[in-house]
Parts: structure tokens; C-alpha cells; sequence
């Protein structure tokens, strides 16, 4: 079965500093990653996915983030934080076989501080 | 919020009433999802839809249903037996077939019961 930790539940860190937000993954095969940011009372919005290629992958907003397949992890690293930034931070993680769902982490709050 | 459509963005309900949520999408997706998140949880899956004329349950259907007559359109009806139905919906697709694709969500749905 598919599963998604995020072990953090608030990650706080000061404008300008760089900002992580982890993620670890368990799938039975090769999976596809995905992050997510999500506003008060809004829908979530794509920030970007692994598929497969380069470990570093760089999505909207200046985010990126790096898989790590033998420690199963995809943390979100952006240089440097801005206060619009501050948000809900979801991972998600999708087997590779036909048919297979989305499965989501708890989340992560996310405050950046001026 | 990507071509997905959710209506109304409040609604409130009585006890014992049924109430339907709206989703329509312009994306040409075939597939389309329903998740309920709650205050400091993820996204739970209530329903999928691979296809038209085709539905699954998913992980908390119970007091929960739905149809799937047009491509674009996967309503969610919560029906008097879903006992604590006060949530943030939302509604997602996407093109099942490759498995790399992400999910687009709509701007969600919050139901309040009085």
C-alpha cells in the first residue's frame, strides 16, 4: 500500500532564510511525487512532480525538490523564503500502476516570518 | 483554480438533510475525484470516477453519493446518513492514463451543518 509522511506539522523559518518542508514515501513500486500548496479556504495548487530523470526537480514559484530513492524521501527546498510563501504544503505520492489513486500526507504548515 | 468548477462555495445544511455539491470540469479529463479534508488533516478520498458511467468508493463513502453521467461533470451528493458531514470539499481531475499527471482541484466547497 501507498503511504505519505510529512513529519512535520509546522515548519516556521525567517524571510530571505532557505526553507525545507520534508516528505517521505512508501510504495510498492516506482513512484510518482508530487507537491502541493494549498491558501486558506482555497483548492490546492500544483507546485511540481517527479516522474523520473534528473533528481532535481524545479517547479512555479522558484520550489524545487530532490528525490531521494534509497532514503524514499522528496523534501521541498526553495533558496530563499518569502512571507507569501506561508501556506499549507501537501506531498503526494501515485504508484506507477494503471488505475493507482493519489494518496496525500497530513500537510504542513508553513509560516514565514518577516 | 485550472479549468474546475465548484459550486456553491458555502452551503449549509440541516440535520437530515441531503445536499449536492457540484464539480464540473473543461479539461477533457477522464478521471475526477472527491476528497473531504477536515482542520489539520489531509485529503481524504470519498469517491473517483475513471471514467463516465463508472465509479468507485473510496476510503470514507459511507453516507456519500455520486454519478458520473457526463465527462465534465461528478456531482457529490451527502446524504442524511453521513453523521458529521461539516468539512471543506474538493473536487479534482485528471488523466488517468499517464500516470505522471497531477491533479487539478477546484476552489472547494465548505459545508457547515447547523
Amino acid at each position: 500500500a501507498q503511504s505519505v509522511a510529512q513529519p512535520e506539522d509546522q515548519v516556521n523559518v525567517a524571510e530571505g532564510n532557505p526553507l525545507t518542508v520534508k516528505c517521505t514515501y512508501s510504495v510498492s513500486g516506482n513512484p510518482y511525487l508530487f507537491w502541493y500548496v494549498q491558501y486558506p479556504n482555497r483548492g490546492l495548487q500544483f507546485l511540481l512532480k517527479y516522474i523520473t530523470g534528473d533528481n532535481l526537480v524545479k517547479g512555479s514559484y522558484g520550489f524545487e525538490a530532490e528525490f531521494n530513492k534509497s532514503q524514499t524521501s522528496f523534501h521541498l527546498k526553495k533558496p530563499s523564503a518569502l512571507v507569501s510563501d506561508s501556506a499549507l504544503y501537501f506531498c503526494a505520492v501515485r504508484d506507477i500502476g494503471y488505475g493507482q489513486n493519489f494518496v496525500f500526507g497530513p500537510g504542513t504548515r508553513l509560516s514565514v516570518l518577516p | 483554480d485550472g479549468g474546475i468548477t465548484q459550486s456553491p462555495k458555502y452551503l449549509f445544511r440541516k440535520e437530515g438533510q441531503n445536499v449536492t455539491l457540484s464539480c464540473e470540469q473543461n479539461l477533457n479529463h477522464d478521471a475526477m475525484y472527491w476528497y473531504r479534508q477536515d482542520p489539520g488533516q489531509g485529503l481524504r478520498l470519498i469517491y473517483y470516477s475513471q471514467i463516465v458511467n463508472d465509479f468507485q468508493k473510496g476510503d470514507i463513502a459511507e453516507g456519500y453519493s455520486v454519478s458520473r453521467e457526463k465527462k465534465e461533470s461528478f456531482p457529490l451528493t451527502v446524504t442524511s446518513a453521513q453523521k458529521n458531514p461539516t468539512a471543506f470539499y474538493l473536487c479534482a481531475s485528471t488523466q488517468p492514463f499517464l500516470g505522471g499527471n497531477e491533479q487539478f482541484f477546484g476552489p472547494g466547497t465548505r459545508l457547515t451543518v447547523l
